[in-house]
């Protein structure tokens, strides 16, 4: 089944301890992505990967890393997590073709920092 | 910077009403626009996307058009059933860089039976 996955699905964790939110898909899709998801505040990208060792700021960069090592891995690593960065995160991937881009979200991670 | 904004935050419609959701954004040098659904607690559905160039997609019960001179799309959807319930979101991408996505707040739509 063509899919995008994320683990874990649930954490709680404490302020500063690092962590990492794992991401992959089976579409063999180029591009990948990481939004947030808040209250009042809707779904705003955090990084972008066009390709494997390509990545970009989306709008809410700051407190957050990825990296590309592989077509189908996108992790994101929260270095010291802070309460801030409570929230819903999904992930999501696309072919990079002309008739481009159309996304396919994963289940999503709700993360609490204590 | 791009804005996009979904009117109204919220909707109510009895069962078999035909209806539409409406998406404004305000730069309109637009690479795609994606329509999605949220079911409560979980991730997006794609529902259509639509390219720059076209001017609507359907697909089933539902017909999403675009006007890029005006900055606008809609999503219409016939017949509504109860199971249409959830919150649409949409989202474009800027033909300047395909990568970055901005999205709208939604439309919670609440279909009675």
């Amino acid at each position: 089944e063509a899919q995008v996955t994320q683990n874990p699905r649930y954490l709680i964790t404490v302020t500063g301890k690092k962590l990492t939110v794992t991401c992959s898909q089976n579409m063999n899709h180029e591009y990948m992505s990481w939004y947030r998801q808040d209250p009042g505040l809707g779904l705003r990208q955090i990084y972008y990967s066009m390709n494997v060792e390509v990545t970009d700021k989306g709008d809410v960069p700051e407190g957050y890393k990825v990296s590309r090592k592989e077509k189908r891995n996108f992790p994101l690593i929260l270095e010291s997590p802070s309460p801030n960065q409570t929230s819903l995160y999904f992930c999501a991937s696309s072919l990079v073709d002309r008739v481009g881009y159309e996304q396919f979200f994963g289940p999503g991670t709700r993360l609490t920092v204590l | 910077k791009q804005e996009v904004t979904q009117i109204p935050a919220a909707l109510s419609v009895p069962e078999g009403e035909n209806l539409v959701l409406n998406c404004s954004f305000t730069d309109s040098a637009i690479y795609n626009l994606q329509w999605f659904r949220q079911d409560p607690g979980k991730g997006l559905t794609s529902l259509l996307l639509i390219q720059s160039s076209q001017r609507e997609q359907t697909s089933g019960r539902l017909n999403a058009s675009l006007d890029k001179s005006s900055g606008r799309s809609t999503l219409y959807i016939a017949a509504s059933q109860p199971g249409d319930s959830a919150t649409y979101l949409c989202a474009v991408k800027p033909n300047t860089n395909a990568g970055k996505s901005t999205f709208g707040d939604g439309t919670t739509l609440t279909v009675k039976p």
